[in-house]
């Protein structure tokens, strides 16, 4: 089956204790992306990947990483969780990632509480 | 910055009426794609239309597109309970085509 699984899908940590959310897509697609919902703001792109090796920042990147080592993986780390990253994310993957016309399959989310 | 604005919010209608819901963006866009999501699930991909259509269809739905006015519209015909969902468009912008802008999202209930 088609997807794109998320690990772990809920998570309470505490201030300052690293971590990573884990994002894998069965698709062969290139482009994945990671996004952000909170109440009111819609979903904000974090980080988005073309490829392997090719990452970029999206619209609110600060106090994240990412990293896509290999086409299928591309995890969430967040050095030093706080308060404010408190938030429903999702991980999308689409086979391009360009204006050519492509549609994005989302993760089932991951819901972070930052104490 | 948020490129997609729906209208309304929030839409609470009966089952078997038409919903209509509305997304106004700011710039130039390759193609603006519409999502549905169930409470606090992934979002599931409807429709996609390029800059150069003007309406498309797929089962009960039907997008239009005005790019000169910068603005789209999701009609859900023959609504049914399990239509309750945030709705949301998502453009991809000329400038930036990489991202995905996504709008706010309209919140649609249908009552039986």
């Amino acid at each position: 089956e088609a997807q794109v699984t998320q690990n772990p899908r809920y998570l309470i940590t505490v201030t300052g204790k690293k971590l990573t959310v884990t994002c894998s897509q069965n698709m062969n697609h290139e482009y994945m992306s990671w996004y952000r919902q909170d109440p009111g703001l819609g979903l904000r792109q974090i980080y988005y990947s073309m490829n392997v090796e090719a990452t970029d920042k999206g619209d609110v990147p600060e106090g994240y990483k990412v990293s896509r080592k290999e086409k299928r993986n591309f995890p969430l780390i967040l050095e030093s969780p706080s308060p404010n990253q408190t938030s429903l994310y999702f991980c999308a993957s689409s086979l391009l990632g360009g204006g050519g016309g492509d549609t994005q399959y989302f993760g089932p989310g991951t819901r972070l509480t930052v104490l | 910055s948020q490129q997609g604005e729906e209208d309304p919010q929030a839409l609470s209608i009966q089952e078997g009426e038409n919903a209509t819901m509305n997304c106004s963006y700011k710039t130039s866009i390759n193609n603006l794609q519409w999502y549905r999501q169930n409470s606090g699930r992934g979002l599931v991909h409807l429709i996609l239309i390029r800059s150069n259509e003007r309406e498309k269809h797929s089962g009960r739905l039907r997008v239009t597109l005005d790019t000169s006015k910068k603005s789209s519209s999701l009609l859900i015909t023959a609504s049914r309970a399990a239509d309750t969902a945030s709705y949301f468009c998502a453009t991809r912008p000329i400038q930036g085509a990489q991202k995905l802008v996504f709008g706010q999202g309209t919140r649609l209930t249908i009552n039986p």
